[in-house]
């Protein structure tokens, strides 16, 4: 069974960092490309920024570029987010997603971690 | 990178057929066949629907399809259930490797 299980949100102040993970399993996890994909609570869905399967290519989103960082260990079966200089439009729940090869969808998703930034 | 523009409501009754169109540009959906969609329940995570516009991951019920036209996609959902009743979100591949979803629609089923 495919299983994406993402942790490290909390509440962090504004100017703040955090460190997001999520541990998948049930499937070959160097062979997907990974997102991580956030929803500000009660709204839509915004891509937030992309990793291929080695790890040698990432993208973001403008309103995240410059201050997020996506990585990956393939070793570990793991994919992180590196946050910092949070701000309070940051305040969303974050799920991470994957796709097979570089599929251009969101073949599965994990539950979600929310990350509040408030002072 | 604007939202795609979906409606924010659809209702219909059980086994009516109803359509959620989802709009772009052709720097998104007019311009790849890369739009997929997404259901999601309170609470939940999204679920993969339809990708590739009108291709269906296995499980899902061939009550669902997808199409695209120019720079507008399109979901139905036909012989509608109690169960369909969440928030739908289009998502389209879109220039320099990012991707865009759309700003969501409720269907209600009365």
């Amino acid at each position: 069974e495919v299983q994406l299980v993402e942790s490290g949100g909390g509440l962090v102040q504004p100017g703040g960092s955090l460190r997001l993970s999520c541990a998948a399993s049930g499937f070959t996890f160097s062979r997907y490309w990974m997102h991580w994909v956030r929803q500000d609570p009660g709204k839509g869905l915004v891509w937030v920024s992309l990793i291929n399967s080695d790890g040698s290519s990432t993208n973001y989103a403008d309103s995240v570029k410059g201050r997020f960082t996506i990585s990956r260990d393939n070793a570990k079966n793991t994919l992180y987010l590196q946050m910092n200089s949070l701000r309070a439009e940051d305040t969303a729940v974050y799920y991470c997603a994957s796709s097979y090869g570089s599929g251009k969808h969101f073949d599965y998703w994990g539950q979600g971690t929310l990350v509040t930034v408030s002072s | 990178q604007s939202a795609l523009t979906q409606p924010a409501s659809v209702s219909g009754s059980p086994g009516q057929s109803i359509t959620i169109s989802c709009t772009g540009t052709s720097s998104d959906v007019g311009g790849y066949d890369y739009v997929s969609w997404y259901q999601q329940h309170p609470g939940k995570a999204p679920k993969l629907m339809i990708y590739v516009v009108s291709n269906r991951p296995s499980g899902v019920s061939n009550r669902f399809s997808g199409s695209k036209s120019g720079n507008t996609a399109s979901l139905t959902i036909s012989g509608l259930q109690a169960e369909d009743e969440a928030d739908y979100y289009c998502s389209s591949y879109a220039s320099s490797s990012t991707f865009v979803f759309g700003t969501g629609t409720k269907v209600t089923v009365l």
